[in-house]
């Protein structure tokens, strides 16, 4: 059973609008949430993460919400540029686990000129 | 910049052929780990190593086994390939695992896609 879960496969954009991806996670002890970003024949990239102790995190044009108690995080892009269609990964992991990220499936973000 | 690089970038083996798929990162990480990607699954864990000739299983080790004889270098094995093994393997280094309260971030090469025939 997945315990890091991206239910949208895919989100069209148009260009200078807000793109939203939306994860959610089973496991309570996961305290450490990370976002990748992969666009094809290259390896995922670090784009933003947040500490359980936190709500918000904000990069630029990137802002990441926390809901613990709905276990439920979101990535915002604002505004979506076309450079950013790629497939963005959530991943998560727990202080007590060690080394170990657990991956939701991926959301593949088209941002249309 | 750290780096992370993968011996192919394309492989095409046939059932029940040895697959080595080799991993080398240049940054002094401990960790190294081995994933696959597949549409809609994401990236599940293979196996990962925190040391030299350390290693622990992910959530899907079943065909696969690793070696990690020297720090930078981090190989995967498949002992007797077989088609549901197609996918894209990826191999990501890091240094321990958290330094106060914040997750060192994975670094990943750039992927082998491996087709099994």
């Amino acid at each position: 059973d997945q315990q890091v879960k991206q239910n949208s496969p895919s989100l069209s954009v148009q260009e200078g609008r807000i793109s939203i991806l939306n994860c959610d996670y089973t496991n309570s002890m996961f305290d450490y949430f990370l976002w990748y970003k992969k666009y094809p024949a290259e390896g995922p990239t670090f784009l933003i993460s947040i500490s359980s102790i936190k709500d918000k995190n904000e990069d630029g044009r990137f802002t990441v919400f926390l809901n613990k108690s709905a276990k439920h995080l979101s990535l915002h892009i604002v505004p979506s540029q076309p450079g950013d269609s790629a497939v963005y990964f959530c991943a998560a992991s727990a202080n007590n686990a060690g080394n170990m990220l657990t991956f939701g499936g991926g959301t593949r973000l088209m941002v249309k000129p | 910049d750290v780096k992370v690089t993968q011996s192919s970038r394309y492989l095409v083996k046939r059932t029940g052929e040895k697959v080595f798929l080799e991993c080398v990162q240049d940054m002094d990480h401990e960790n190294m780990f081995w994933y696959r990607q597949d549409p809609g699954l994401g990236l599940r864990l293979i196996y990962f190593s925190y040391d030299v000739k350390m290693k622990e299983k992910g959530d899907i080790p079943e065909g696969y086994s690793v070696s990690r004889e020297k720090k930078e270098r981090f190989s995967l094995i498949l002992e007797s390939a077989s088609t549901n093994q197609t996918s894209m393997y990826l191999c990501a280094s890091s240094p321990s695992g958290w330094t106060s309260g914040t997750y060192n971030e994975q670094f990943f090469g750039p992927g082998t896609r491996l087709t099994v025939l």
